[in-house]
């Protein structure tokens, strides 16, 4: 079974700069998380889904985050424009659905904003 | 609001050295309690897990007991291996809920 699958993996962007990351959640998964992990800290949700909605996003800055999973399946985290200081690694897992179920990681997109 | 904090890092041990890294946690309530690995280039795995007091989680040699008494949930390895070099991130849940909060991460390194 393929496990969540997250692309780029790895990212160089001028500050200013819009930036796009992608998560293709394992197949079944209604719960999405998109995470932000700074370097030697523990990730820090941004937001999460169930299905197409997102039910918790209320640490996702949004003046220039947005993400969106439109058909309940694959979703896309958006940074426009990016700062010096979104330079880290941003994380997508998904479980089945309820709140005792096990997430599963992606290896995450390493994102650096020169 | 809820808390996880976990030994800093880096440890590093020999290998069939025993391992212990330490993990205290603040919430109300009863919440779960996950020691998460991050190997190299990988994303995050579920190592273990325990959703009550004096639950004991154990996986791949690793164990960790929920010690509601001294809020710790301390991880423990008996005889590592070089292979178990990652980073381990202790992380909590409260009770019916989604959000999942994690420590900063404790790199360990295993010599041969």
């Amino acid at each position: 079974e393929a496990g969540v699958v997250q692309s780029p993996r790895y990212k160089i962007i001028e500050k200013k700069q819009p930036v796009a990351f992608w998560c293709n959640p394992i197949s079944g998964h209604n719960t999405l998380y998109w995470y932000l992990q700074n370097l030697g800290q523990g990730p820090e949700l941004l937001i999460r889904y169930e299905n197409e909605e997102a039910v918790d996003d209320s640490q996702l800055p949004k003046d220039r985050f947005s993400a969106e999973r439109l058909k309940g399946v694959d979703s896309t985290l958006k940074i426009q424009p990016a700062e010096l200081g979104d330079s880290a690694v941003y994380l997508c897992a998904s479980s089945s659905g309820t709140s005792e179920d096990t997430q599963y990681f992606g290896p995450g997109t390493r994102l650096t904003v020169l | 609001g809820n808390s996880v904090t976990q030994m800093e890092g880096p440890v590093t041990l020999s290998e069939e050295a025993f391992l212990t890294i330490n993990c205290t946690y603040t919430a109300t309530g009863y919440p779960s309690l996950f020691w998460y690995v991050q190997y190299p280039g990988e994303g995050l795995q579920l190592l273990l897990k325990a959703t009550k007091a004096d639950d004991k989680g154990s996986n791949k040699g690793f164990e960790a007991t929920y010690r509601k008494e001294t809020t710790s949930f301390h991880l423990e390895k008996g005889s590592v291996q070089v292979s178990d070099s990652a980073v381990y991130f202790c992380a909590l849940k409260g009770t019916g809920g989604f959000k999942t909060i994690f420590g900063a991460g404790t790199r360990l390194f295993v010599k041969a």
